[in-house]
């Protein structure tokens, strides 16, 4: 799985949007970008993942660039309960993939009042 | 909506003792993972498990460690002889087994080795 590189921390203001970059310049064209977040050593919680067109959900929004090599997570309006950390993850859904989850360091996105 | 859960959601324990960490994953899921949390570290991954048997493991996955599938809805971890290297936080997993690989996580079980 490709690595991927992410900004150790970042402040948002609370109702502004909060935007997480991740780099992943090794991608291979049948890998997925995941997003994940843990809040204070609770379980990681899935948020959104995508290929190469952007994605919406609920919770965020995902840009990919039109090159693959990176990605950002978008939360419109975060609130003061998205403080976490916030994991990029690229892996492929090839048959013989296991499923692990490799986590890195992540982002911890600190919402200020 | 339907969650992994485990128990119990804090454990004590004396070096050198077995412990059996319990978890419930999503009815109907076919993948099952452990992973750990060491205090301030990162999250690492455990072991993989896939119709009945083990289908990856990691380095920390040693002798030590076994997980078992009981009955149709458990999954567990037992750590046979703990040390005060294994207290951490400790999480299962689930994943459907089709379509995007999104795994489903419980709230975790605190282990802590005196």
């Amino acid at each position: 799985d490709a690595k991927t590189t992410q900004p150790p921390s970042m402040d948002c203001a609370e109702g502004r949007a909060a935007n997480l970059p991740c780099n992943h310049s090794t991608i291979s064209g049948n890998e997925y970008v995941y997003w994940y977040r843990q809040i204070h050593s609770q379980g990681p919680q899935y948020i959104i993942h995508g290929l190469k067109n952007n994605e919406t959900n609920e919770m965020a929004s995902l840009i990919i660039t039109e090159d693959r090599k990176s990605s950002t997570l978008i939360l419109p309006h975060a609130t003061l309960r998205d403080t976490a950390v916030y994991y990029c993850i690229v892996r492929d859904h090839g048959s013989s993939n296991t499923g692990k989850l490799i986590f890195g360091q992540g982002t911890t996105l600190q919402v200020k009042p | 909506e339907p969650e992994v859960t485990q128990t119990p959601s804090h454990q004590v324990t004396q070096m050198g003792q077995e412990v059996i960490l319990r978890c419930v994953p999503i009815s109907n899921h076919l993948y099952f993972y452990w992973y750990r949390q060491i205090l301030g570290q990162k999250v690492e991954f455990l072991v993989s498990f896939y119709n009945n048997e083990i289908s990856e493991k990691s380095e920390i996955f040693d002798d030590q460690f076994s997980v078992e599938r009981p009955d149709g809805s458990n999954f567990t971890l037992k750590i046979r002889s703990t040390k005060l290297e294994d207290s951490a936080m400790y999480f299962c997993a689930s994943f459907a087994g089709q379509g995007p690989r999104t795994q489903y996580f419980g709230p975790g079980t605190r282990l802590l080795v005196l």
